[in-house]
Order: C-alpha cells, then sequence, then structure tokens
C-alpha cells in the first residue's frame, strides 16, 4: 500500500521554466513533509521541508505548496537550471506514539533541458 | 565535517549467504536510519536508531536487522539472501531523528545472484 505516491515518473523543462513536482498522500497522520533530490551514485540531499500547521514554504528557488484537505502536495522550482536534474523524492513524517517514520513516494524523475 | 561514510560500496553475493553493512554517522549524530531503494518501489524504510536502540521498524521480514554501537556508528544485516534484496541500501544520521534534516550516505548497492 503506497502511502506517498509521485505519479509522474518523469519530467521534462526548459532551462528558466517552472518545474512543478507533485506528491499525493493518503494517511491523514502525516504531519511534517520533505523533499529530497537524488543525482545518481549519491545519496539523497535534503531539499526543503513543511509542516501541516503551514500551506507554503519558500527557500530561493524553492517553494513547497501543501494542500491538507486534498492531501497533496508541490515542489516549485522556479527557474530549473540544468543542474536541477535530479529525482526528487518526496517524504512524509507521522508520529506512532513516540515513534516516528519516514515514509517516501517513488520519486520523479527531472530533466531541464537546455 | 566529515559526512556520512557506508561501506562498502558494492557487494555481491549469492542467495543463501548473509551480508552485513556498515555506517559511521555524522560526528554528533545519534539518530540512523536505513533505507532501501530498489527501481519503481522508491526508498522504503528498514529501520531507525538511537542511542543505541530501535525506536522503529518498516515492514521488512525478520531476515533483516541492526544494531548500533555506542559511538552511534550502526551496522544492517540481513540473513538468508533473496534475489528480491538486490538493491541500494542507505544510511542517514541526524541529530535527534527523522523529523528533522537527514544526511545521506552514498549507499551501498547490494547484488544477489
Amino acid at each position: 500500500d503506497q502511502q506517498v505516491k509521485q505519479n509522474s515518473p518523469s519530467l521534462s523543462v526548459q532551462e528558466g521554466r517552472i518545474s512543478i513536482l507533485n506528491c499525493d498522500y493518503t494517511n491523514s497522520m502525516f504531519d511534517y513533509f520533505l523533499w529530497y533530490k537524488k543525482y545518481p551514485a549519491e545519496g539523497p540531499t535534503f531539499l526543503i521541508s513543511i509542516s501541516s500547521i503551514k500551506d507554503k514554504n519558500e527557500d530561493g528557488r524553492f517553494t513547497v505548496f501543501l494542500n491538507k484537505s486534498a492531501k497533496h502536495l508541490s515542489l516549485h522550482i522556479v527557474p530549473s537550471q540544468p543542474g536541477d536534474s535530479a529525482v526528487y523524492f518526496c517524504a512524509a513524517e507521522g508520529h506512532t506514539g513516540t515513534a516516528s517514520k519516514l515514509t517516501f513516494g517513488t520519486g520523479t524523475r527531472l530533466q531541464v533541458t537546455l | 565535517k566529515a559526512g556520512v561514510t557506508q561501506t562498502p560500496r558494492y557487494l555481491i553475493k549469492t542467495r543463501g549467504q548473509q551480508v552485513t553493512l556498515s555506517c559511521s554517522p555524522i560526528s554528533g549524530h545519534r539518530s540512523v536510519s536505513w533505507y532501501q531503494q530498489t527501481p519503481g518501489q522508491g526508498l522504503q524504510f528498514l529501520f531507525e536508531y538511537f542511542s543505541e536502540t530501535q525506536r522503529n521498524k518498516g515492514n521488512f521480514p525478520g531476515r533483516f536487522s541492526g544494531r548500533q554501537f555506542s559511538n552511534s556508528r550502526s551496522e544492517m544485516n540481513v540473513s538468508t539472501l533473496e534475489l528480491g534484496d538486490s538493491a541500494l541500501y542507505l544510511c542517514a544520521s541526524s541529530l535527534w531523528g527523522v523529523r528533522e534534516k537527514l544526511f545521506f550516505g552514498s549507499g551501498t548497492q547490494l547484488s544477489v545472484l
């Protein structure tokens, strides 16, 4: 049962344009969300996060939007650069008692073309 | 500050064997979590350790186990390997837990023949 879904396996965007990566979740207990970027042969690196008490968080070119009623979040990259070409994973965190567990989506491969 | 170090980088085993993977977290980080990455499945949470105690475990069979030492270094063990265990195994460290920014190692690529 995939509780965090990234329905687009790949996305191609021209340099300078906006990249929008989407993520849907099913578990209403999730209350914290993160995005990670992964280059080949490297471990993922943290990009940005958002708590469920907010609906937007911005960090430079990266903005994450959270729509709790739709159980949907999106990552916007503006403007897109060739170095942004990577696989992007969204992740959701929720507590079960004191235990904290991170659930990842399957990833979206972003290619930024010249 | 040194990053998260995972050894070995590549490993080839045959079915039925067992394997131990190692992870050295960033100095001062007490939380170490492990993930399995396979094509089409994304990253799946295996378990998290904090101060030598397993705090949480994902939905993996008992063949997957781990431990954490007093210096926060962690090992993961897979016994009776199956073909489906072929994957990239990633570990990540943080100060307190998975809710904060995780620092990942480059992973161990395990191939089971």
